[in-house]
């Protein structure tokens, strides 16, 4: 079982859609939530990053994190075409050794006009 | 402009080759990541260095060298010894107090 797990998708919406992408984790030790839009052929773009449970805004996306359910949501309104792309969620330990993420395997949006 | 840049954007290798992958950052991160993305896979960690002239093996460091003698600089080397190096590659860096992690824009390599 992966440490972190992300529906790949793709998911299809039409323009104007609330977007939900979720990824689920195992362990409990994780402290920062991260998501990430990759367009295709590109580098990851850091969209949102949470410690620790609950919401952030940051203008279209909200970002959730519920560490009892080892959960988390990325949620997008008023869905753009300019929205397609990968979305990978990532996570952190609160350690001081590798300070590596622990990245899921990404979900592929595509938002139609 | 601060940001992370990688060279080549295209990278042939032949049978038997070492190739060398640059990554530069001029963002003053003190941590610097490699990391391997294949279809359907995410991201896997290869090498990771937190200061100048140190570093540490990820998951998959099987096939790859690393060198960090600048802080900027975090130069990647895929050997022959990896058998199946045909990936994007991306590199990412992270500064002193923080958690999240900013990557370049890759570099895809192939296999002639």
């Amino acid at each position: 079982q992966k440490e972190v797990e992300q529906d790949p998708g793709p998911l299809s919406v039409p323009e104007g859609a609330i977007v939900s992408l979720n990824c689920t984790y195992s362990n409990s030790a994780f402290q920062y939530f991260m998501w990430y839009r990759q367009y295709s052929r590109k580098g990851p773009e850091l969209l949102m990053y949470t410690y620790s449970s609950g919401n952030k805004e940051d203008g279209r996306f909200t970002a959730q994190v519920d560490k009892s359910s080892k959960y988390i949501s990325l949620f997008i309104r008023d869905s753009q075409p300019s929205d397609s792309a990968t979305y990978l969620c990532a996570m952190s330990l609160m350690d001081t050794g590798r300070r590596a993420l622990t990245f899921g395997s990404g979900t592929r949006l595509q938002v139609q006009p | 402009d601060g940001g992370i840049t990688q060279s080549p954007k295209y990278l042939f290798r032949k049978e038997g080759q070492n190739v060398t992958l640059s990554c530069e950052q001029n963002l003053n991160h003190d941590a610097m990541y490699w990391y391997r993305q294949d279809p359907g896979q995410g991201l896997r960690l290869i090498y990771y260095s937190q200061i100048v002239n140190d570093f540490q093996k990820g998951d998959i460091a099987e096939g790859y060298s690393v060198s960090r003698e600048k802080k900027e600089s975090f130069p990647l080397t895929v050997t022959s010894a990896q058998k199946n190096p045909t990936a994007f590659y991306l590199c990412a860096s992270m500064a002193r107090g923080l958690e999240t992690q900013y990557f370049g824009p890759g570099t895809r390599l192939l296999v002639l």
